[in-house]
């Protein structure tokens, strides 16, 4: 079955330690999203991707760190520089030759910080 | 700038009940809008979208959203709510396909179903 997956589905950190989300997806999607949910907050755009080897700046991206070596994967790493990451993590993707923008979401990440 | 609003935070509806979840876009052109459901713990899944054409767009899980340009709403409808409703909705605005690609979330309406 095509779909995103999202990996680990929990993950703990200490303070001051960098950690990396994981996000593939087997949809032959060219672009990849990384967004951020706190309650109340709806979602935020941390990073994208429209293609391999490129990536842009979302609405949030200090502290975060992104890389698309390969189409299929767009880790995020949430470094020591991110003063609040605990949170929910979405990644997305599209298709973007598509006449139809609409993203597809992974199941998440949740993230805390101990 | 693109801008979502979602102004109930918090709706709780009776199960069989009929539901309007209301969404006002701030957008600059033709909007691309879409209604999206989340579970607890969960990822988005996509319930409709609007690009042009037909202003009563139909759904997943019998939902529907009516496009009403001088209103700038995009009010996500269901006749009969079922206790398999209860998650949280939103409701987003993007450009068309091959500009910046971004699309602007509001800050979510989550739906309580009681019995």
């Amino acid at each position: 079955d095509g779909g995103i997956t999202q990996s680990p589905k929990y993950l703990f950190r200490k303070e001051g330690q960098n950690v990396t989300l994981s996000c593939e997806q087997n949809l032959n999607h060219d672009a990849m999203y990384w967004y951020r949910q706190d309650p109340g907050q709806g979602l935020r755009l941390i990073y994208y991707s429209q293609i391999v080897n490129d990536f842009q700046k979302g609405d949030i991206a200090e502290g975060y760190s992104v890389s698309r070596e390969k189409k299929e994967s767009f880790p995020l790493t949430v470094t020591s520089a991110q003063k609040n990451p605990t949170a929910f993590y979405l990644c997305a993707s599209r298709h973007s030759g598509s006449s139809y923008n609409e993203q597809f979401f992974g199941p998440g990440t949740r993230l805390t910080v101990l | 700038a693109q801008s979502v609003t979602q102004p109930d935070i918090h709706i709780t509806v009776s199960e069989g009940a009929s539901l309007e979840l209301r969404c006002n876009y701030s957008y600059g052109a033709t909007p691309y809008l879409f209604w999206y459901v989340q579970s607890p713990g969960q990822g988005l899944q996509l319930l409709l979208k609007y690009f042009s054409g037909d202003t009563l767009v139909q759904g997943i899980k019998g939902f529907e959203a009516e496009f009403k340009r001088s209103q700038s709403s995009f009010n996500l409808r269901k006749p009969s709510v079922h206790w398999s409703d209860a998650a949280e909705y939103f409701c987003a605005v993007g450009p068309p396909p091959f500009g910046n690609e971004k699309l602007t979330f509001g800050t979510g309406t989550r739906l309580t179903i009681i019995p």
